[in-house]
């Protein structure tokens, strides 16, 4: 049981380049979530999903697509990378919204 | 949105002591996680606690949701617990999905 694995683990891209994280989990859990983490803060919803098929907008969505093909994976898109987006993404799931949440290692991104 | 507030925010401690960390958030919600971020950026979950008192070793959580608030005890404390404590809410399930998260508390246990 793997639980929340998020690939890459690391990545360092130049402005205006594009990426894609996925977030996958084992747990057939029906919500999945994308947050981010800037230096000194807690972490910000800015992507989630109620199912395979749906995404809804968190707090900080500008700048960031998502997708959710399948129920076990959760794809977070930078179409075009700027600096302000240098952060540590961390993914988690729940089975109900107010369920335990489960959280990956995190992602972290350096853009330049 | 909901406001989460977390204090001390820094907190420097000897080996062996104990300590509270407190949360207190605006609104009432359906959950809530304390989380532990260690040194090498990765989250722990500690507790889910959207109510009541729970125990796990030298670390145990109160919520009163009528009050909103929630404290972390954590006792005799190690040099492993060094870190960010992080208190995250939700209101799942009405439109307004995914945790806040608190500032955090930030721990330096001295050995």
């Amino acid at each position: 049981n793997a639980g929340v694995t998020q690939t890459p683990k690391f990545r360092v891209l130049k402005t205006g380049q594009s990426m894609t994280l996925l977030c996958a989990q084992d747990m057939n859990h029906e919500y999945m979530y994308w947050y981010r983490q800037d230096p000194g803060m807690g972490l910000r919803l800015i992507h989630y999903s109620v199912g395979e098929g749906t995404t809804a907008k968190g707090e900080v969505p500008d700048g960031y697509n998502v997708s959710r093909l399948k129920k076990q994976n959760f794809l977070l898109g930078l179409e075009s990378a700027a600096p302000s987006q240098t952060s540590v993404y961390f993914c988690a799931s729940s089975y109900m919204p107010w369920d335990e949440q489960f959280f990956g290692p995190g992602t972290r991104l350096t853009v330049l | 949105g909901i406001q989460v507030e977390q204090s001390p925010p820094d907190l420097i401690l000897q080996e062996g002591a104990n300590s509270t960390l407190r949360c207190n958030f605006s609104d009432s919600v359906n959950n809530l996680q304390w989380f532990h971020q260690n040194p090498w950026g990765q989250l722990i979950n500690l507790f889910y606690i959207p109510s009541g008192t729970k125990q796990n070793g030298r670390l145990s959580a109160t919520t009163v949701a009528t009050e909103r608030y929630s404290l972390l005890y954590i006792s005799s404390s190690q040099t492993t617990d060094s870190g960010v404590y992080f208190c995250a809410v939700g209101r799942g399930g009405g439109g307004a999905d995914g945790l806040t998260f608190g500032k955090g508390t930030h721990l330096i246990i001295q050995p």
